[in-house]
């Protein structure tokens, strides 16, 4: 299975300040279509996953602009330009790849 | 818009069984991959099956397969896990998702546990 390690696994931020996430595969997630099938999902206490990176860097509808995503090959990172207090959670990275899909191990976000 | 509402979740003995359901609406259900997916209590998310839209192409993790089976029913938009031979290790949030590689809908979930 390709294994997904992130780094750090707990992540305090002072709002306003901005944060920076590692998540890094053990082989290559290029698929043969081209795409590379990485993601970005946050968990908030007691929801579901939400999507906010699809396809390393394309961000869905509705999330606002302070998240990017950004890599290739076998390395990517999530920015949040400037925290704020909603976006406390963990944050996970997924690929999609290589059955069966794998998530990296969450990064707890929160506020110093 | 599209909604995802997975059902019975419970309380279960090791070796017991249990059936989930998933009903979909807002999309055409009959076009994709539907996948399940849990999240064991405060770790992390785990994918463990999937199935295409025609029902002939199913995966499974290495931790289900052989006890678990997923099957689908396009006319009335619903997706089944069909958890066997259940161990204290399946307790967890299940939940059904969509499209399979870069899932952008999820259900709330529902809880299985496991033990005696």
């Amino acid at each position: 299975d390709v294994v997904m390690t992130q780094s750090p696994l707990s992540l305090p931020v002072t709002l306003g300040q901005p944060a920076s996430i590692s998540c890094r595969s053990s082989q290559s997630l290029v698929y043969s279509d081209g795409n590379i099938y990485l993601n970005w999902f946050q968990q908030r206490p007691g929801q579901s996953p939400r999507r906010l990176i699809t396809k390393v860097s394309n961000r869905d509808s509705g999330v606002p602009d302070r998240f990017s995503g950004s890599g290739s090959g076998t390395d990517f990172t999530l920015k949040i330009s400037r925290v704020e207090a909603e976006d406390v959670g963990v944050y996970y990275c997924m690929q999609g790849t290589h059955w069966p899909w794998t998530f990296g191990q969450g990064t707890k976000v929160e506020i110093k | 818009q599209v909604q995802l509402v997975e059902s019975g979740g419970g309380l279960v003995k090791p070796g017991g069984s249990l059936r989930l359901s998933c009903v979909a609406s807002g999309f055409t259900f009959s076009d994709y991959y539907m996948s399940w997916a849990r999240q064991a209590p405060g770790k992390g998310l785990e994918w463990i099956s999937h199935i295409s839209p025609s029902s002939h192409h199913i995966e499974f993790a290495d931790s289900v397969k052989g006890r678990f089976t997923i099957s689908r029913d396009n006319a009335n938009n619903l997706l089944y896990l069909q958890m066997n031979s259940l161990r204290v290790e399946d307790t967890a949030v299940y939940y059904c998702a969509f499209p399979t590689r870069e899932p952008l809908s999820w259900g709330q979930g529902t809880q299985v546990t496991v033990s005696s």
